[in-house]
């Protein structure tokens, strides 16, 4: 199996840049995601990362390192919609079939 | 992106009785469709893998004959909770894989709240 860790809650202020971290274990990997889920909805996908190094998407960005089994999801320039739920996903042990971890409460305040 | 629907997205059942969920995936075909359940403020616990035109894969713990996890076409996936109890209320959310770009995306529907009574 495997075990995904990341923090339970955040805050940070409108406009500012914030990193949430994600550390995994696993037998195998294929890829980690990012999501975004606010409250009462489902998730929406962020980001996939495969390979070391850092994918910037917008005001979004995911960096990877497999020898550490660690990924951040960065977000800049911080909004109130972006408070929500961010999920950490990893291919679950060499699959194609993810596994989430709890998931971080990030809380935008002005 | 692709889109994924679900249907219902809210239902109130009595205890004993059977409730079923749709799950769709509107522009494109899903060989495989997930079945994930979530209770307040915890994540997304994976329920069964479905594959089209063969049985689902339960995860651990899932009771199938419980879960009823039908896959008759590429579009639809459907879950069945038989004979609910209260423990069963939860939030229920389908998801349905698709290859992307040499590896696999998920794109999830917006999820069945079901309450139990």
């Amino acid at each position: 199996g495997q075990n995904i860790d990341q923090p339970t809650e955040m805050t940070a202020t409108e406009g500012a840049i914030v990193q949430i971290n994600c550390t995994y274990q696993t037998s195998g990997f294929n890829g980690l995601f990012w999501y975004q889920q606010h409250a009462g909805e489902a998730p929406t996908f962020l980001s996939y990362n495969v390979l070391d190094g850092l994918e910037e998407k917008g005001r979004f960005s995911s960096f990877l390192s497999r020898s550490k089994g660690y990924s951040y999801l960065l977000l800049k320039e911080l909004q109130m919609k972006d408070s929500a739920s961010y999920l950490c996903a990893v291919f679950k042990g060499g699959s194609y079939i993810p596994t989430f971890g709890r998931g971080t409460s990030l809380i935008v305040h002005p | 992106g692709a889109v994924v629907s679900q249907h219902p997205s809210r239902v109130i059942c009595k205890s004993g009785t059977s409730v079923k969920i749709e799950c769709r995936s509107l522009d494109f075909q899903a060989t495989t469709m997930f079945w994930y359940r979530q209770f307040p403020k915890q994540s997304l616990m994976l329920m069964a893998t479905s594959n089209e035109g063969s049985k689902a894969t339960y995860e651990q713990g899932v009771e199938k004959d419980k879960f009823l996890i039908n896959h008759a076409s590429l579009t639809l996936s459907t879950l069945t909770v038989t004979s609910a109890h209260p423990e069963d209320s939860s939030f229920y959310i389908c998801s349905a894989r698709v290859r992307a770009s040499g590896s696999y995306e998920q794109y999830f529907g917006p999820g069945t709240r079901l309450t139990v009574t």
